[in-house]
């Protein structure tokens, strides 16, 4: 099964909400990501989760937070945001961290008012 | 870092002909290439790979080649059908990047029937 789940598949949020997306894959594997995409531009990483333990935190602004409570889920916590953060936010994993096919769940399409 | 320039940004292809799209890389350590096909709406899907070690890999209608020596890889469609119609990313994964996969700019690939 190469399936990454992700939910919601829509959300719309005032800036002063606080929300949470949600990844879950049972792939066994150990990496898992957080992209950012904008329309037809390719996925802008954010975070990378290996082994349950952040390992790239690409200078994103608190105002995104993110939490691996297990190995099969990771968690993206949201407040404050801004209208120019409204985008698709994927997940993926990968087996090992690197190097290894990165597998992508649908998205949550994030519309900021 | 890694750098990794795709052309074209845009290609229109009759049905039945066929459609290449080029990537050019810059770190001669990478040794991972996937490309991703999104349909709009939905998530990347990878539908290739090739690691560094093999010259060319083909599935049905769809092959990739890497040329080390260049440092480039290609994506070679056959036969397109109106379905082939998405945004294509390349991508490149070096090991013991921070990145992790380092994607393309996107290609829109049109198939008119």
């Amino acid at each position: 099964d190469t399936e990454v789940t992700q939910t919601p598949k829509h959300l719309v949020m005032g800036m002063t909400n606080k929300k949470s997306l949600k990844c879950e894959q049972h792939m066994g594997h150990r990496a898992m990501y957080w992209y950012k995409q904008k329309a037809k531009k390719p996925p802008e990483l954010m975070f990378v989760y290996s082994y349950e333990k952040l390992s790239i935190n690409e200078s994103v602004p608190s105002r995104f937070s993110p939490e691996c409570p297990n190995s099969s889920l990771l968690n993206l916590h949201l407040h404050a945001l801004q209208p120019e953060d409204s985008a698709l936010y994927l997940c993926a994993s990968s087996g090992s961290g690197g190097g290894e096919t990165q597998y992508f769940g649908p998205g949550t399409r994030l519309l900021v008012l | 870092g890694e750098n990794v320039e795709q052309h074209p940004s845009t290609l229109s292809v009759q049905e039945g002909d066929s459609a290449v799209i080029k990537c050019t890389y810059s770190d001669s350590a990478s040794n991972y290439f996937p490309w991703y096909k999104q349909e709009l709406g939905k998530r990347p899907q990878l539908i290739i790979d090739i690691r560094s070690n093999v010259g060319e890999k083909k599935d049905q209608r769809i092959a990739v080649t890497l040329n080390k020596t260049a440092k480039h890889f290609s994506l070679h469609i056959t036969e397109t059908q109106p379905e082939d119609s998405a945004v294509y990313f390349c991508a490149a994964y070096r090991p013991g990047s921070a990145r992790q996969l380092t994607f393309g700019s996107g290609t829109q690939l049109t198939v008119l029937p």
